[in-house]
């Protein structure tokens, strides 16, 4: 069936190290995958995406990684600051024009000081 | 977030009475998306639009309706609201569906 997951419900990290998230999803049709970050009571905040036609893209200080082959996704945070604790969701969208968004079940990430 | 609001914020509710909630857009963004999030279960499609009129089911549609008249309007109705429908209720919107959707801030339900 359709399903996008997330290896780890929980990632801790040092202040300044990098973080990789990561996010299985099982769907071969899918063509468009999308990272959001959620803060506590706030609604999913827009990282970065990539179209299945890209194995990579970087924006500031995120990098996302989509291997094809074995349907994985990853999140790759460079530097991480205390402000990027948060839930991190993966998102896919079906190939086809009704633009449904399949989330995971996110990633915390916890920032140590 | 800009350009999209969702209302109310917070409500609590008993079992059995109807509620709406709005999502409103200044963006005249076509699609339209209602999801609700749950512990544990991350974020799961209601309903969505296409279109003004034009809606459809999502994966966890039962005991839910929508209605669309307007492009700037999205209403999500619980007919007659149970305890399981307790949640915090996100809408979003996207003006393609290869483009970035915007999520609103969230409506918190409470049915007791």
């Amino acid at each position: 069936g359709e399903s996008v997951g997330l290896h780890l419900p929980t990632l801790s990290v040092q202040e300044g190290d990098n973080s990789i998230i990561n996010c299985a999803y099982s769907n071969s049709a899918s063509d468009y995958f999308i990272w959001y970050k959620q803060e506590s009571g706030k609604g999913p905040q827009f990282i970065i995406d990539i179209r299945s036609n890209m194995d990579k893209r970087q924006g500031q200080r995120v990098t996302v990684l989509l291997n094809k082959t074995v349907k994985h996704l990853s999140l790759q945070i460079a530097a991480t600051q205390p402000g990027d604790s948060a839930v991190y969701f993966c998102a896919e969208i079906l190939t086809g024009n009704t633009g449904k968004l399949i989330f995971g079940q996110g990633t915390t990430l916890q920032v140590k000081p | 977030d800009a350009g999209i609001t969702q209302s109310p914020r917070h409500k609590v509710t008993e079992t059995g009475t109807p509620v709406t909630l709005r999502c409103h857009q200044t963006e005249n963004h076509r699609y339209m998306y209602w999801y609700r999030q749950d512990p544990g279960h991350g974020l799961r499609l209601i309903h969505y639009s296409y279109g003004v009129k034009d809606t459809d089911k999502g994966e966890v549609s039962d005991g839910y309706s929508v209605s669309r008249s307007k492009t700037e309007d999205f209403l999500l109705t619980l007919e007659s609201a149970t305890s399981s429908q307790t949640s915090v209720y996100f809408c979003a919107i996207t003006e393609g569906p290869n483009y970035g959707y915007t999520f609103g801030s969230g409506t918190r339900l409470t049915v007791v």
